[in-house]
């Protein structure tokens, strides 16, 4: 079956501008995590979503982030007024529960450029 | 809160030969301990993961991971390496929730 697809795939933009980042998960996966990963680093956890709610957003570095699930399935980041320190790849993950024991799966990511 | 430390940055085996790749944890209780590749233009796919039991866990591709609580560590291991194994490779610990915690990863190159 599908996996989870993330759009842009590259994504550039201009610092101060907004960009917004979607996450297609797994179908029939309730549980959905935003992560970000720095150039020579390994993931950094963001958000974690049960459902439509924000379950834990204890990750997200300040607020200009912001991410949404309206439908609990397609989530977005959005980050506003970008700096070039938001230069990342942010990955999504979707599983089934969303347990400890709950396999994470990840997409391709989107690398995102901030000039 | 848990960390992960993967000491090798980058390592370079020849094709058939054996790979290691260390990953250390940090964290009070029994972790759920997880490996994950990464090629390029890839999701992180999971390799193979312990949670409790036998300390010696099989994953996907002939990997295998032991767990060893005395040291810390969650080793991978692979006896013969294909050139397709050429990629970078993610330890992460987990703790009684959701949240993953990564090490920096290694990279692996392989020879001819």
């Amino acid at each position: 079956g599908a996996g989870v697809s993330q759009t842009p795939s590259n994504k550039v933009t201009e610092k101060g501008k907004y960009v917004e980042l979607r996450c297609d998960p797994i179908s029939g996966h309730t549980a959905l995590y935003w992560y970000r990963q720095s150039l020579g680093q390994g993931p950094e956890f963001l958000i974690y979503f049960q459902g439509t709610g924000a379950a834990d957003d204890s990750g997200l570095p300040n607020d200009r982030f912001f991410a949404v699930r309206p439908e609990g399935s397609v989530s977005t980041l959005k980050i506003q007024r970008t700096e070039r320190g938001d230069s990342a790849v942010y990955l999504c993950a979707s599983s089934l529960a969303g347990g400890p024991l709950d396999t994470q799966y990840f997409g391709p990511g989107t690398r995102l450029t901030v000039l | 809160a848990q960390s992960v430390t993967q000491p090798d940055i980058h390592i370079t085996v020849s094709e058939g030969a054996s790979l290691e790749l260390r990953c250390n944890y940090s964290y009070g209780a029994t972790p759920y301990l997880f490996w994950y590749v990464q090629s390029p233009g890839q999701g992180l796919q999971l390799l193979l993961k312990y949670f409790s039991g036998d300390t010696l866990v099989q994953g996907i591709k002939g990997f295998e991971a032991e767990f060893k609580r005395s040291q810390s560590s969650f080793n991978l291991r692979k006896p013969s390496v294909h050139w397709s194994d050429a990629a970078e490779y993610f330890c992460a610990v987990g703790a009684n929730d959701y949240k993953l915690s990564f090490g920096a990863g290694t990279t692996v190159t392989v020879r001819a």
